[in-house]
């Protein structure tokens, strides 16, 4: 089983917002990752919790704020977007085994901010 | 400095035929993992395949494999037997070092579209 589950698919805000991104999974992966990525561009870094403490934070605006509230489950909480906010935000999970590290991701929530 | 490179915007390939997705890496550091997935247009990022530095053979999975040239720096993937369903865009990404959660980098993608 390699599925990480992403709530809501998509979502539409206005600037005034305040809503909640979700992820989960239960193969017992202690990092999980929020990527933002825009049309026909790489995902790029936003945050990353390992053992349940935010380890990288790639200098995301404080609009954007993370939560890891256990081992299977990470929360990306948005407030006062901006328009430019706009974009696919995948959440992902690893798990070191013999050496090898692999990234597994959600299928994304699509985020459209008016 | 670009850490991952892709060269192609976009690939056509004929069914059935095999195909070669570039990618060059640029890394100090002797410990680090290569990856390639797939995004179809639906959005999902799917898992291929998977490189170690010191993986001295060429990683495959199924279709797919890995032309892993460390000298260059190049992680090159191959889908052979290419399919209707393979059309989609494709991504390189490195992890540099063997820290537990570490970043990932992605290249800038490959389109591949296969023609019938």
């Amino acid at each position: 089983d390699t599925e990480v589950t992403q709530t809501p698919k998509h979502l539409v805000m206005g600037m005034t917002n305040k809503k909640s991104l979700k992820c989960e999974q239960h193969m017992g992966h202690r990092a999980m990752y929020w990527y933002k990525q825009k049309a026909k561009k790489p995902p790029e870094l936003m945050f990353v919790y390992s053992y349940e403490k935010l380890s990288i934070n790639e200098s995301v605006p404080s609009r954007f704020s993370p939560e890891c509230p256990n081992s299977s489950l990470l929360n990306l909480h948005l407030h006062a977007l901006q328009p430019e906010d706009s974009a696919l935000y995948l959440c992902a999970s690893s798990q070191k085994v013999l050496g090898e590290e692999k990234l597994f991701f959600g299928s994304g929530t699509q985020l459209s901010v008016l | 400095a670009q850490k991952i490179t892709q060269t192609q915007p976009g690939m056509f390939v004929q069914e059935k035929e095999a195909v070669t997705l570039d990618c060059t890496y640029d890394t100090s550091d002797p410990s680090y993992g290569l990856f390639w997935y797939k995004q179809p247009s639906s959005g999902e990022m799917i898992f291929l395949i998977y490189q170690g530095s010191y993986d001295q053979q060429n990683a495959t999975e199924g279709r797919y494999s890995l032309n892993f040239q460390k000298a260059r720096k190049s992680a090159n993937l191959v889908i052979s037997a290419s399919q209707l369903g393979d059309s989609a865009m494709y991504f390189c990404a490195m992890r540099e070092g063997m820290e537990y959660g570490n970043k990932l980098v992605f290249g800038a993608g490959t389109i591949l579209r296969v023609k019938s």
